[in-house]
């Protein structure tokens, strides 16, 4: 079945980076967007941004550009999101989520990436 | 940005109410519309696409509607496994999200 499997939990510092990685499996990686989308605690969902499999482009949202890079490893039909220069409020859960094609939206999701930033 | 506006943010109910979530977003969307359904510690799941349209092995009992800025989620009879928290998400311009509906056991 098509599914998305994240890496485990991390736990970083204030100024350090973080990359979290995504496995397709049970689909075609290179035809579909990924998305990158984090859960704030208590404020809801961010859409990040998405990279095409295909071409390694990418679109990232405003509020995340110069700390934010998506790439990807197509023979292992792999997703990473590195999110740099962390800081407190960056705690969250983040996820990969597939791009639902023609009928828009995100239709499978990862199960979450816990990243945790403290001193 | 397109912010997207969710009611109530809690509603109590019962198994076998009929229940009704209302979403509203700052611009017209068409019909670029999901709905999500999140359980504690779980990532979301589409229950619904293009305000309406239901996904496969979802239940009946769950319908969308709405069209522009305007738009609902409605379960006819609530069932135990419902009781989670709803998101609406657009997708008419980039992605965002309501801030959520949690619907809890009365």
């Amino acid at each position: 079945q098509v599914q998305l499997v994240q890496s485990g939990a991390e736990v970083k510092k204030p100024g350090a980076s973080v990359k979290v990685s995504c496995k397709a499996s049970g689909y075609t990686f290179t035809g579909y967007y990924m998305h990158w989308v984090r859960q704030v605690p208590g404020q809801g969902f961010e859409w990040m941004g998405w990279i095409m499999p295909n071409s390694g482009d990418t679109i990232y949202a405003q509020k995340f550009k110069g700390r934010v890079t998506m790439t990807r490893d197509t023979p292992i039909s792999t997703a990473y999101m590195e999110l740099g220069s962390l800081r407190s409020d960056d705690t969250a859960v983040y996820y990969c989520a597939k791009d639902a094609g023609y009928t828009g939206s995100f239709d499978i999701w990862g199960q979450g990436t816990v990243v945790t930033v403290s001193s | 940005d397109i912010q997207m506006t969710q009611s109530p943010s809690t509603l109590s109910a019962s198994v076998g109410d009929r229940v009704t979530i209302t979403c509203r977003a700052s611009q017209s969307i068409s019909t670029y519309l999901a709905w999500f359904q999140q359980k504690p510690g779980k990532a979301p799941k589409r229950l619904i696409h293009r305000a309406s349209t239901l996904e496969s092995g979802v239940p009946s009992r769950f319908s969308g509607s709405g069209s522009g800025t305007e738009f609902t989620l409605t379960i006819s009879s609530l069932q135990p496994d419902d009781f989670a928290t709803y998101y609406c998400q657009q997708y008419n311009s980039y992605w965002t999200f309501g801030q959520g509906t949690k619907l809890e056991i009365k």
